[in-house]
């Protein structure tokens, strides 16, 4: 299984303000993934990567932003967090073949 | 259009008893099938997953699943549940090659002692 990381965990922040969301991952993964999931619903795919930079949308219009200049490595960028942002944020990696997609344990971001 | 469908929402079972978790899928081609347990504010972790051969697979804590092509279905059981199964239960459909995930909105178990 892949070891993948997100930081922070949680994060209360106030609007307007400009924040990243960190994932990492030890595995070498070519794809990375970043989904936004609200309390009780399904995941929503907002970008992938399928290596370094490459970036591209995902099914869910999503004001983020992301970047992929290094393989281990994938944040997600709001330039100005809004209360509407307030979700739970996941991010993923897969290896090159097709297979399953392996999660880092998500940031609850809240948006004041 | 690819979709997964969880029919049930909430289940809730007794401690010991056997469980099943529908999944319906609809995609065009072969698919890949997966089974993610979430528990309350963790990420998802890989149950078992399907990509050909068997139709019935084993996955992780005695978890087992079976694909069933003509009825676009693939159903998690366990023949018994423990109280630290109590979770959410998401059902995919892995396409293209960028091996995207569609997700079911998921099913929330519940275990009564």
């Amino acid at each position: 299984e892949a070891d993948i990381y997100q930081t922070p965990r949680y994060l209360v922040i106030g609007t307007g303000k400009k924040i990243t969301l960190e994932c990492s991952q030890t595995m070498g993964h070519d794809k990375m993934y970043w989904y936004q999931q609200d309390p009780g619903m399904e995941l929503h795919l907002i970008h992938y990567s399928y290596g370094v930079n490459s970036t591209e949308k995902g099914d869910l219009s999503s004001e983020s932003t992301v970047s992929r200049i290094r393989t281990e490595h994938f944040p997600l960028t709001l330039e100005s967090a809004r209360p509407s942002h307030t979700s739970q944020y996941l991010c993923a990696s897969s290896p090159p073949e097709r297979g399953a997609q392996y999660f880092g344990p998500g940031t609850r971001l809240t948006v004041t | 259009a690819q979709s997964v469908t969880q029919p049930d929402i909430h289940i809730t079972v007794s401690e010991g008893a056997s469980l099943e978790l529908r999944c319906n899928y609809s995609y065009g081609a072969t698919p890949y099938l997966f089974w993610y347990v979430q528990s309350p504010g963790q990420g998802l972790q890989l149950l078992l997953k399907y990509f050909s051969g068997d139709t019935l697979v084993q996955g992780i804590k005695g978890f087992e699943a079976e694909f069933k092509r003509s009825q676009s279905s693939f159903n998690l059981r366990k023949p018994s549940v423990h109280w630290s199964d109590a979770a959410e239960y998401f059902c995919a459909v892995g396409i293209g090659g960028y091996n995207k995930l569609i997700f079911g909105a998921g099913t929330r178990l519940a275990v009564h002692p």
